[in-house]
């Protein structure tokens, strides 16, 4: 299958700082990339859709300005997290598809800690 | 939108025993994914199978779509198969899977 990395997979950060995550397709061109968060023993949570080359698409209730999402190329998109507080703190995967509605693959997921 | 649920929602094994997890949606679907969250939490993907029926090694899956549900088999389990089971679901008109409830599984020797 497809190989999505993810990076860093584990972040400590001070309150207050920013966090930036990589999320890459490895050897295939993703045109959407998303971004979920996943709390301890829920399910993931869609944050957002992104596609290459334009803005991001928002899931309700998700701060577009506290979590910024960058897509600049077939192969790298980027979560910011921004002025990062304890409650950020979570576990964050990114996911990518080739075409549109195809197979999904994901990345190794990111878990930040904010003290 | 979409509806997914996972049952049952905990599992407990012994060691080379079989087990059925079972996964209802609401609404038709134009893709289905299994997956498997290991304890480091990446999602390891088992089976793209939006119908029919699937095999890989000790992992089967068949999805009956008319019926909405679909249904992942573990036979002879192993303490390696301990995690979390998801199915993700692409409804209708969406463009983004809609993730189950999950199901987590524990092998013990």
């Amino acid at each position: 299958g497809a190989v999505v990395s993810q990076h860093p997979s584990r972040v400590i950060c001070k309150s207050g700082t920013s966090v930036k995550i990589e999320c890459r397709s490895l050897d295939f061109q993703a045109t959407t990339m998303f971004w979920y968060r996943q709390f301890p023993k829920q399910s993931l949570m869609l944050m957002a859709t992104s596609n290459e080359g334009s803005k991001a698409t928002y899931e309700q209730g998700v701060e577009k300005d506290k979590f910024l999402i960058n897509h600049a190329s077939l192969t790298l998109s980027t979560l910011t997290v921004t002025s990062a507080h304890p409650e950020d703190s979570s576990f964050y995967i990114c996911s990518a598809e080739g075409t549109m509605n195809t197979e999904a693959f994901f990345g190794q997921g990111t878990r930040l800690t904010v003290v | 939108g979409i509806q997914v649920e996972q049952s049952p929602p905990d599992l407990i094994l012994q060691e080379g025993a079989n087990s059925t997890l079972r996964c209802n949606f609401s609404d038709s679907v134009n893709n289905l994914q299994w997956f498997h969250q290991n304890p480091w939490g990446q999602l390891i993907n088992l089976f793209y199978i939006p119908s029919g029926t699937k095999q890989n090694g000790r992992l089967s899956a068949t999805t009956v779509a008319t019926e909405r549900y679909s249904l992942l088999y573990i036979s002879s389990s192993q303490t390696t198969d301990s995690g979390v089971y998801f199915c993700a679901v692409l409804g209708g008109t969406a463009s983004k899977l809609t993730f189950g409830t999950g199901t987590r599984l524990q092998v013990t020797l």
